[in-house]
């Protein structure tokens, strides 16, 4: 089993340009989500996917898309990047959508945008 | 407000020396509480969680954690570190009731010296 996979692991983009993160899971779990991480601030929910066909904003949802393509892939999207987005960006899945739940995650995107 | 503290941002330790590393939280509802280990260039991996029951969990490598429900605390322990340990370590929190949160706290980089 792979787990949780991410590409590309590194992209470098100019502001305005847009791209989409790709995550994929392995493990059949329902609810997948998306992360960035910044330096002395942790990890910050952007978007999750409580289950197939379903999408919610988390904590910092502005300048993102997100799709639940089928119950194993969950790709983000920045339509128009600004360096504010520049950050590692964590896939994680768990089981079902529930407080208890171990999220399992890939291995990041390091994103620069110039 | 819900949150998580790790008041420590780097924790220098030397090797076979043993380790705490802190958290705490702030809630008005029960809490579950989890220890995730970063390596470099890689995602995060649960290292333990508490759910209910004993407070004193045990969990892979060698790590346990307490949790001290009076001083709202979860600290991570480990009698003697390897070099193998160098790695961030992240303390997150969720909660058993109300809108699903789960919080990550800023990270704690521990370092084990030769």
């Amino acid at each position: 089993n792979a787990g949780v996979t991410q590409t590309p692991k590194f992209q470098v983009l100019k502001t305005g340009q847009s791209m989409t993160l790709q995550c994929a899971q392995d493990m059949n779990h329902n609810s997948m989500y998306w992360y960035r991480q910044d330096p002395g601030m942790g990890l910050r929910l952007i978007y999750y996917s409580a289950s197939e066909g379903t999408t919610d904003k988390g904590e910092v949802p502005n300048g993102y898309n997100v799709s639940r393509l089928n119950k194993r892939e969950f790709s983000l999207r920045l339509e128009s990047a600004a360096p504010s987005q520049t950050s590692v960006y964590f896939c994680a899945s768990s089981e079902i959508h529930r407080a208890k739940e171990t999220q399992y995650f890939g291995p990041g995107t390091r994103l620069l945008v110039l | 407000a819900q949150s998580v503290t790790q008041l420590d941002s780097q924790v220098p330790v030397f090797e076979e020396a043993p380790v705490e590393l802190r958290c705490n939280y702030s809630s008005s509802v029960s809490v579950y509480l989890f220890w995730y280990v970063q390596y470099p260039n890689q995602g995060l991996q649960l290292l333990l969680k508490y759910l209910s029951g004993s407070t004193l969990v045990k969990g892979i490598n060698g790590f346990e954690a307490e949790f001290n429900k009076s001083q709202t605390s979860f600290h991570l322990r480990k009698p003697s570190v390897h070099i193998s340990d160098t790695a961030e370590y992240f303390c997150a929190v969720s909660f058993t009731s109300g809108t699903y949160k789960y919080i990550f706290g800023t990270g704690t980089r521990l370092k084990v010296l030769a």
